[in-house]
């Protein structure tokens, strides 16, 4: 069980949004900045959201992230059939010196 | 472009050990932290240990369930950083990845990934 708390699975029909939810603690989430990654299956993760709600270049406005103590949230616009993949919240933990991953969110679009 | 490319997976037995290694192009490997993630078959993303770029002195971090077992290694003048895997175990059996981590304004993140190499351990 991962020390950072996503919903192991969300679905909503395509057009709608949906909120996927990372939840921490004050030594992780509280203590630095959140990070999201995308991965379709058999491909490595791809870079969403870095600095709680910055987007890379390339990445479309429909992504969204933000931070709020010690829970950090990626909304997700417009949701297309090819948004259907895992997404994962990551974070550095201060008091295991380590980088932390959530155990992953996956999305269907129905 | 920025790259990354893993090599050196394979088929090892419990107790043994392996050496992956990880190309970068496209930028100055020891300017820049690398970090190793794993993804254990249908499993979600794990991260092993970091290491960090020469004005951190190349230290290094890595998570508890492999300290102790894996070091890094590296040959900036091949601009590659090698994964050093001993005692391995049944559960280390996962896609490596090695990925950037980038660091802006006291953030980091992992903006650039390599493809990944599998390791099974297996007698």
């Amino acid at each position: 069980q991962s020390v950072l708390t996503q919903p192991p699975s969300i679905s909503a029909a395509p057009g709608q949004k949906v909120t996927i939810s990372c939840s921490g603690s004050s030594s992780n989430i509280g203590y630095d900045s959140v990070s999201w990654y995308q991965q379709f299956p058999g491909t490595a993760p791809k870079l969403l959201i870095y600095d709680n709600d910055k987007r890379p270049s390339g990445i479309p406005d429909r992504f969204s992230g933000s931070k709020s103590g010690t829970s950090a949230t990626l909304d997700i616009t417009g949701l297309q059939t090819g948004d259907e993949a895992d997404y994962y919240c990551e974070v550095w933990d201060s008091s295991l010196s380590g980088v932390l991953f959530g155990g992953g969110t996956k999305l269907t679009v129905l | 472009e920025v790259q990354l490319v893993e090599s050196g997976g394979g088929l090892v037995q419990p107790g043994g050990s392996l050496r992956l290694s990880c190309g970068v192009s496209g930028f100055t490997l020891s300017e820049h932290y690398v970090d190793w993630v794993r993804q254990a078959p249908g499993k979600g993303l794990e991260w092993v240990g970091r290491s960090r770029n020469r004005a951190k002195g190349y230290s290094t971090d890595f998570a508890a369930s492999v300290k102790d077992r894996f070091t890094f290694s590296r040959d900036d003048s091949k601009s590659s950083l090698y994964l050093e895997m001993n005692s391995l175990k049944t559960e280390d059996t996962a896609v490596y990845y090695c990925a950037r981590a980038y660091r802006l304004n006291g953030a980091h993140f992992f903006d650039f990934w390599g493809q990944g190499t599998l390791v099974t351990v297996s007698s």
